[in-house]
């Protein structure tokens, strides 16, 4: 069954600890992406990766930050001088860079800084 | 940077009434994706428009792209329950922009 999965669902952390969220695909694709969440805000791009080993900052970078080590994943690292990390987060992949992909989201993780 | 609104950001209907969700751009878009979240879910991708003046159709959904490729709609012809989520309208470069979505709310 192809697709991307994140965990976990929800994620509770203390406020100041750093916290990783998990995304993988199975889908052979070149582009991940993710995003923040917040009710009423849309979508807001954090960073995305168009080939293994290269990423780029999207337009809410500050206090996140990734790594693309291999193709089927691209795990988001949220950290302590993330001011308001609270969030739903969404992770995304398509087949490659080419601007006419759909993108393809996984379940989302939901995190709850206390 | 290039950006998409939409217009209402939310809307209460009744079902079986009709639904009209806009997008709007001030630059000239390539293309235009729709995507649909239902609450608590990830978006779900519906249909893209390339073509200027472009109409598609899925069932009762119709997705437009103005003449200009600087504006787009989706209309729901009497609406169900299970059309209930949120609608975004998206542009790709090599990154998708998406709008900040219309909320569609049903009434039974």
């Amino acid at each position: 069954d192809g697709g991307i999965t994140q965990s976990p669902k929800y994620l509770f952390r203390k406020e100041g600890q750093n916290v990783t969220l998990s995304c993988e695909q199975n889908l052979n694709h070149d582009a991940m992406y993710w995003y923040r969440q917040d009710p009423g805000q849309g979508l807001r791009l954090i960073y995305y990766s168009q080939i293994v080993n290269d990423f780029q900052k999207g337009d809410i970078a500050e206090g996140y930050s990734v790594s693309r080590e291999k193709k089927e994943s691209f795990p988001l690292t949220v950290t302590s001088a993330q001011k308001n990390p609270t969030a739903f987060y969404l992770c995304a992949s398509s087949i490659d860079r080419a601007s006419y992909n759909e993108q393809f989201f996984g379940p989302g993780t939901r995190l709850t800084v206390l | 940077g290039q950006q998409v609104m939409q217009i209402p950001q939310y809307q209460h209907v009744q079902e079986g009434e009709d639904f009209t969700t806009y997008c709007n751009s001030s630059t000239t878009l390539s293309n235009i994706q729709w995507y649909k979240q239902r609450p608590g879910g990830h978006p779900v991708f519906l249909i893209q428009l390339v073509k200027s003046g472009e109409v598609k159709k899925q069932k009762r959904l119709t997705f437009q792209f103005g003449e200009a490729k600087k504006n787009s709609s989706l209309h729901i012809t009497a609406t169900q329950t299970t059309d209930v989520g949120t609608y975004f309208c998206g542009t790709s470069y090599d990154k998708v922009i998406f709008g900040p979505g219309t909320s569609l709310s049903v009434i039974p």
